[in-house]
């Protein structure tokens, strides 16, 4: 059954450092999405992406945050200059197309800035 | 903010009916009812939705109010493996957007 993967699965790094998590969506879907979650806390939406470009973000997703498709697999998180509230669960996930029901969800990456 | 009211924790026996309700009292016409799980710290999964209608599938029942404004999640046989935090989200079908937004859920917790 095809999956969602994401590496790391853990990733640890100094305040101020930039980090880039990478997912890489189901094959034949065409909309990518991460979600956070921090430690206790509601899984939050932060970004969707389609067509190459951003189509909704939420107030977390600031200047420090960007994504990417750098080619047809990978779909990329980078964080510029990480903070210690950044520390947190993120997830990716992909849609089929904007018809469908079901959001495939990654495993996750656990991010520690320390 | 999420639009749904869910208890924050459950109880279930192993091998009974898990029915886990929630509340979404000012949904809207085009917006369909759906139902995730968190197992742990994994990925959420995805396990059923629904507009008005009932809904069955593999892995669970929903049940749905003629007024729509709460519905039922339920695992006939729930096992172990099923103890989980469950969320119930309102969104609009369809659009570029999707993006889910989640509630503190239901702890569900199946005891042997």
């Amino acid at each position: 059954e095809p999956e969602v993967t994401q590496t790391p699965s853990h990733q640890v790094t100094q305040m101020g450092q930039e980090v880039i998590l990478r997912c890489v969506p189901i094959s034949n879907h065409l909309y990518f999405y991460w979600y956070r979650q921090i430690l206790g806390q509601k899984v939050e939406f932060l970004v969707s992406f389609y067509n190459n470009e951003i189509s909704e973000k939420s107030e977390i997703f600031d200047d420090q945050f960007s994504v990417e498709r750098p080619d047809g697999s990978n779909f990329t998180l980078k964080i510029r200059s990480t903070k210690l509230e950044d520390s947190a669960m993120y997830f990716c996930a992909s849609i089929i197309s904007d018809s469908y029901n079901e959001q495939f969800f990654g495993p996750g990456t656990r991010l520690t800035v320390l | 903010d999420a639009k749904t009211t869910q208890p924050t924790s459950m109880d279930c026996a192993e091998g009974r009916a898990a029915n886990l309700p929630c509340n979404h009292s000012t949904i809207s016409g085009n917006e369909y009812v759906y139902w995730y799980r968190q197992i742990h710290s994994q990925g959420p999964q995805y396990i059923i939705h629904g507009l008005k209608n009932n809904e069955t599938n593999e892995m669970a029942s929903l049940i749905i109010t003629e007024d729509r404004k709460s519905s039922t999640l339920i695992l006939p046989h729930a096992t172990l493996r099923d103890t989980a935090v469950y969320y119930c989200i309102v969104r609009a079908y369809g659009g570029s957007q999707g993006n889910l937004i989640f509630g503190k859920g239901t702890k569900l917790s199946v005891k042997p």
